[in-house]
């Protein structure tokens, strides 16, 4: 069992580059997120879906853009990457209902923009 | 605006002893609470929960308790054991929507031999 997979684990960009990372989770779930865990800043929010065809915005989106064309899939995608974007990002899923809001998390994506 | 705060970074304990972690909300809309272990290179892995009709909740050693006049939670670990360290994030939800998780910055647990 999988779970939340994320790739690539490491990257290095430079400024102005572009990328796409790629989550994918084999549980079925309905909502997945992407945060970005910062330095004594706990793990923000950027995007998240609540189902296939659906983004919505989270409090740290500037910069960065979502897709959800597949239920098992969440891209996130830098357009034009800066040295503010280098974090370490995070995506986790979780089902719809079951009275327990727990979201189940990937290993993480270090990114690095020099 | 810090929603969730963990104000103590780092904490120290010997094995064996209890460790205390603990977490400030703000958002008295908040009404289900999570606690979550992270060891490097790895991503969050839940710990255990309360809801905010609780004011306590015990999962083997780990115990979690709700003070919702004090918009306060606490982590108690009993006993503490080596592999108990790493870092502690809380994090809070209302019900409505998407249930965003909202974290605190986290606080790292060492324990001592």
């Amino acid at each position: 069992n999988a779970g939340v997979t994320q790739t690539p684990k490491f990257r290095v960009l430079k400024t102005g580059q572009s990328m796409t990372l790629l989550c994918a989770q084999d549980m079925n779930h309905e909502y997945m997120y992407w945060y970005r865990q910062d330095p004594g800043m706990g793990l923000r929010l950027i995007h998240y879906s609540v189902g296939e065809g659906t983004t919505a915005k989270g409090e740290v989106p500037d910069g960065y853009n979502v897709s959800r064309l597949k239920k098992q899939n969440f891209l996130l995608g830098l357009e034009s990457a800066a040295p503010s974007q280098t974090s370490v990002y995070f995506c986790a899923s979780r089902p719809v209902g079951g009275g327990k809001n727990i979201q189940y998390f990937g290993a993480g994506t270090r990114l690095s923009v020099l | 605006d810090q929603q969730v705060k963990q104000n103590s970074p780092s904490l120290s304990v010997q094995e064996g002893r209890i460790s205390i972690l603990n977490c400030d909300y703000t958002n008295s809309m908040f009404d289900y609470f999570l606690w979550y272990k992270k060891y490097p290179a790895e991503g969050p892995t839940f710990l255990i929960s309360i809801s905010s009709i609780k004011d306590k909740n015990e999962d083997g050693r780990f115990t979690v308790f709700l003070n919702k006049s004090a918009k306060h939670l606490s982590l108690h670990i009993v006993p503490s054991q080596p592999g108990d360290s790493a870092v502690y994030f809380c994090a809070a939800s209302g019900i409505q929507g998407a249930q965003k998780l909202v974290f605190g910055q986290g606080t790292r647990l060492t324990i001592n031999p």
